[in-house]
C-alpha cells in the first residue's frame, strides 16, 4: 500500500523558507511511471499544484511560483522535498504532497495527509 | 492555465438520493479529467480519472461523464461515507489545476 508523508516545521517566519519533506513507503520514486509533487490549499481557497519532479531529477513548477520554489529528490531515503523562499502570510496553508502518473496519466492518484504551515511572526 | 469552476459549491442530499455535482473548464481538456474526494481530517483520494474510469476500489455508485469542458460526477445513491468535499482536477495542460471543491452535506 502506498503511503506519502509528509513532515516538517508548522509555523515559519516571514521572509524566511519553508522546508517540508515527503516521504513515500510501498512504491519507489525512482519509478519512471510517476511525477511526485506538491499542492497547496491556503484555508478557505482553492488547491493548487506548486510543482513536481521526476526520477531523473527534471522539476516542473508553477509559473505563479517558480521563483522561490525547489523541489529535490533523496532516492536513497526515498524521499522528496520543498523548499518555498521569502514567505508571507498567503503562503499560509496546508501542503499535501503527491504522486501524479507520467504520459496519459497525470492526474494524481495518491496524496499525503497534509502538512499545515503558519507563516507569521 | 485552465480555471476550473466546480457547482454547486455546497449540495444538500438524504441518503440514498443522488447527487450530481458539475464541473467546467475554461478551455477543453478532452477526457483528460480526474474526480478526488476528501473527508474532514483525511487524505483525498482519486474517485474517476479519464472522465469516466474509476479508480481501483471505488465502488459503482460513483460514475463520471463528460468531455472537453463540461464534466459531472454523479453518486447514485448516497451512504453515509460519501458526504465529502468532491474536487475536480484537470490534467490536459500544466500547470495541473483544480476545481474548488462541492460539499455534499446531509440534509
Amino acid at each position: 500500500q502506498l503511503r506519502l508523508q509528509e513532515s516538517g516545521p508548522g509555523l515559519v517566519k516571514p521572509s524566511e523558507t519553508l522546508s517540508l519533506t515527503c516521504t513515500v513507503s510501498g512504491a519507489s520514486i525512482s519509478s519512471t511511471n510517476y511525477y511526485w509533487g506538491w499542492i497547496r490549499q491556503p484555508p478557505g481557497k482553492g488547491l493548487e499544484w506548486i510543482g513536481n519532479i521526476y526520477y531523473s531529477g527534471s522539476t516542473y513548477y508553477n509559473p505563479s511560483l517558480k521563483s522561490r520554489v525547489t523541489i529535490s529528490l533523496d532516492t536513497s531515503k526515498n524521499q522528496f522535498s520543498l523548499k518555498l523562499s521569502s514567505v508571507t502570510a498567503a503562503d499560509t496553508a496546508m501542503y499535501y504532497c503527491a504522486r501524479a502518473g507520467t504520459g496519459n496519466y497525470e492526474f494524481v492518484d495518491y496524496w499525503g495527509q497534509g502538512a499545515l504551515v503558519t507563516v507569521s511572526s | 492555465e485552465i480555471v476550473m469552476t466546480q457547482s454547486p459549491a455546497t449540495l444538500s442530499v438524504s441518503p440514498g438520493e443522488r447527487a450530481t455535482l458539475s464541473c467546467r473548464t475554461s478551455q477543453s481538456v478532452s477526457s483528460n479529467l480526474a474526480w478526488h474526494q476528501q473527508k474532514p481530517g483525511q487524505a483525498p483520494r482519486l474517485l474517476i480519472y479519464g472522465a469516466s474510469t474509476r479508480a481501483t476500489g471505488i465502488p459503482a455508485r460513483f460514475s463520471g461523464s463528460g468531455s472537453g469542458t463540461e464534466f459531472t460526477l454523479t453518486i447514485s445513491s448516497l451512504q453515509s461515507e460519501d458526504f465529502a468535499v468532491y474536487y475536480c482536477q484537470q490534467y490536459n495542460n500544466w500547470p495541473l489545476t483544480f476545481g474548488q471543491g462541492t460539499k455534499v452535506e446531509i440534509k
